[in-house]
């Protein structure tokens, strides 16, 4: 199975500030014949079902504010938050879909410092 | 709207069965892949299974393999999870999610509000 590992495991950010997330993967996802790499990101909030942000590393979905942003390939992937938000308080998560069993990172808690 | 509508959960003892449906509408059911997936109040996420339009390919996690069945019937817009000699460790809430092609099992664009699973004695 493709362990994915979330650093840190929470992170409390001053409002307008920037909020880094990090996924790294225990062996790539990048699939070379189409070189898209396959992970995406989802946020949570409390009593809420995941909400998907970003597919193949940095696309956006629709929706989504451009102050999130997807960067990364291989095993290493990184979510920012240009500028953080009230709104953005919640549980992050990375997905890999490269091979079945689809596995999640263990998630990152951002809060308001 | 898509919307993804889980119900059949509830408290049954360890070893017992269960069965989750999920409703969809909003969408064209028979054109995505469905899957379902669990969080432990409080803790993470774990894909559980995964399901192509047609039935023809499914897949599983370890833990629940052997022992969880998916199906789905396109004509009625719906998913299922028949969950057989249940554990104290299933206990969950389950998500059924909607994926994004027809036959791969990808990422997953909608979520339903979840149904929780307990298994106690």
């Amino acid at each position: 199975d493709i362990v994915m590992t979330q650093s840190p495991d929470s992170l409390a950010v001053s409002l307008g500030e920037r909020a880094t997330i990090n996924c790294k993967s225990s062996q790539s996802v990048l699939y070379n014949s189409n070189n898209k790499n396959y992970l995406a990101w989802y946020q949570q909030k409390p009593g809420q079902p995941p909400r998907l942000l970003l597919y193949w590393a940095s696309s956006r979905e629709s929706g989504v504010p451009d102050r999130i942003s997807g960067s990364g390939s291989g095993t290493d992937f990184t979510l920012t938050i240009s500028s953080l938000q009230a709104d953005d308080v919640a549980v992050y998560y990375c997905q890999q879909y490269y091979r079945t069993p689809l596995t999640f990172g263990g998630g990152t808690k951002v809060e308001i410092k | 709207e898509v919307q993804l509508v889980e119900s059949g959960g509830g408290l049954v003892q360890p070893g017992r069965s269960l069965r989750l449906s999920c409703a969809a509408s909003g969408f064209s059911f028979d054109d995505y892949a469905m899957h379902w997936v669990r969080q432990i109040p409080g803790k993470g996420l774990e894909w559980v299974s995964g399901v192509s339009w047609n039935n023809n390919s499914v897949a599983y996690a370890d833990s629940v393999k052997g022992r969880f069945a998916i199906s789905r019937d396109n004509a009625k817009s719906s998913l299922y999870l028949q969950m057989n000699n249940l554990r104290v460790e299933d206990t969950a809430f389950y998500y059924c999610a909607k994926g994004v092609t027809q036959y791969q099992l990808l990422y997953f664009d909608y979520w339903g509000q979840g149904s929780l699973v307990t298994v106690s004695s």
